[in-house]
């Protein structure tokens, strides 16, 4: 069964200070790996697509990267409309997206 | 484009009532996604369809649960009779082939569920 944890559950950053989100991962023949973004009240938003290991996506403060077993996503410098849950989610064989719990990053100014 | 649509945007209902739950896809879209988002369990696929057709529903908890596409611009998620632990936000989805494999999911902003 296709799994994915994401840690820390929760971070609070100051603006500027700059961390990384984890995302590990097991599943039957990756198709591809996926961060969204959700604002408090609304639906998940895509932010990126990752598909092999040693691959690397951005946007703005935002990188992605993927290895065998785990996704990072670098937040650099990071100002305080980046406050939001941050999910990964998996499609393994199938057409579906597993998704991980999320992490609900707060950037205070 | 206005997006996924949901409805009702809020529902607070008794314990043993029946919950209908609507969603209006993207137009083209071709495959259409249930999920239940709660703090414990996170966000939990409960049924797709491709072309109108249900393709796995075993996400779906017991029967009490279906879900309906009568339509490429039509579903429902129904619950009958609703129990406390239903309480949720439900979130319907819709993609090109999957997003490809792009895993690009459009999301609605949700339907929030209260059983009393």
């Amino acid at each position: 069964e296709d799994q994915v944890t994401q840690s820390p559950e929760a971070l609070r950053l100051q603006e500027g200070e700059s961390s990384s989100l984890n995302c590990s991962y097991t599943v039957s023949g990756l198709r591809g790996l996926f961060w969204y973004r959700q604002d408090p009240g609304k639906g998940p938003e895509f932010l990126f697509t990752l598909y092999s290991a040693g691959e690397e996506k951005e946007k703005e403060r935002l990188k992605a990267t993927l290895t065998k077993k785990e996704s990072f996503l670098h937040i650099t410098a990071p100002k305080p409309e980046d406050s939001a849950t941050y999910l990964c989610a998996v499609q393994g064989g199938s057409e579906k997206l597993v998704f991980g719990k999320g992490m609900k990053l707060t950037v205070n100014p | 484009d206005a997006g996924v649509i949901q409805s009702p945007r809020h529902e607070v209902t008794e314990m043993g009532q029946e919950v209908t739950l609507r969603c209006k896809p993207i137009s083209g879209h071709d495959y259409l996604f249930w999920y239940r988002q709660t703090m414990m369990r996170g966000l939990e696929l409960l049924i797709y369809f491709n072309n109108n057709v249900p393709i796995d529903d075993s996400g779906m908890p017991e029967d009490r649960f279906s879900a309906k596409m009568p339509n490429a611009s039509f579903s429902t998620l129904k619950i009958q009779p609703s129990e406390p632990r239903d309480s949720a936000v439900y979130f319907c989805a819709s993609s090109f082939r999957a997003g490809g494999y792009t895993g690009e999911l459009f999301f609605g902003e949700g339907s929030r569920l209260t059983v009393l």
